[in-house]
């Protein structure tokens, strides 16, 4: 099945810093999805990408759905300590199928006060 | 917007009982919904895809037996954890899927500690 590929696993940061992941996959994907995870909570949708090349923000989260339509990455500006938490990147094993998703492994994120 | 339910959030049970997990998608229907189970530190693991008015479909490994899914509306599945043990202990999470965005929502989780 498609395989999605996340980086960083983890990552440290000052309260302010910016913060960049990303995903790639072997297969096109026609969706990207990105989810926050906090501690004992279920996943939140941050955002949702449709077309290849577009960019879309939700407040300080933007995320590209890149041109390859294999890899997205979602960026973090000026990090603050309630941005902690795992996230996860997610898109359709079967594009038009009964919306099945696969996930990235997670990045880990912890912001130092 | 869209909203997943997923009740209880956390469970204790002895060794041997059943426990049952509800997700009710609150605005919207849901003919399909999904079961994940997640390890501490581990990405979801899909378990099964529930189906209203049909049987589950269930992922490679997953027992369906000690696992039972029931979708009976078009906002509920329940997922039953049959003769838990402490082995099933884990963090259970819903979804459902909004079709006109092709996205899920997601429960909360429901944490089972089996002692």
């Amino acid at each position: 099945g498609q395989q999605l590929n996340q980086s960083p696993q983890s990552m440290f940061i000052q309260e302010g810093e910016d913060v960049s992941m990303n995903c790639t996959s072997s297969s096109i994907f026609n969706t990207w999805l990105w989810y926050k995870q906090d501690p004992g909570e279920g996943p939140v949708l941050l955002i949702a990408l449709y077309k290849a090349g577009e960019l879309t923000s939700n407040g300080r989260l933007t995320a590209q759905f890149g041109i390859t339509r294999k890899d997205s990455f979602l960026n973090i500006s000026a990090s603050i300590p309630s941005d902690v938490g795992i996230y996860f990147c997610a898109g359709p094993i079967n594009p038009g199928s009964n919306y099945k998703l696969t996930f990235g492994k997670g990045t880990l994120l912890t912001v130092n006060p | 917007g869209a909203v997943v339910s997923q009740h209880p959030s956390w469970v204790i049970c002895k060794s041997g009982t059943s426990v049952k997990i509800e997700c009710r998608s609150l605005d919207f229907q849901a003919t399909t919904m999904f079961w994940y189970r997640q390890f501490p530190k581990q990405s979801l693991m899909l378990m099964a895809t529930s189906n209203e008015g049909s049987k589950a479909t269930y992922e490679q490994g997953v027992e369906k037996d000690k696992f039972l899914i029931n979708h009976a509306s078009l906002t509920l599945s329940t997922l039953t954890v049959t003769s838990a043990h402490p082995e099933d202990s884990s963090f259970y999470i819903c979804s459902a899927p909004l079709a006109s965005r092709d996205i899920q929502y997601f429960g909360a989780g429901t944490r089972l500690s089996v002692l």
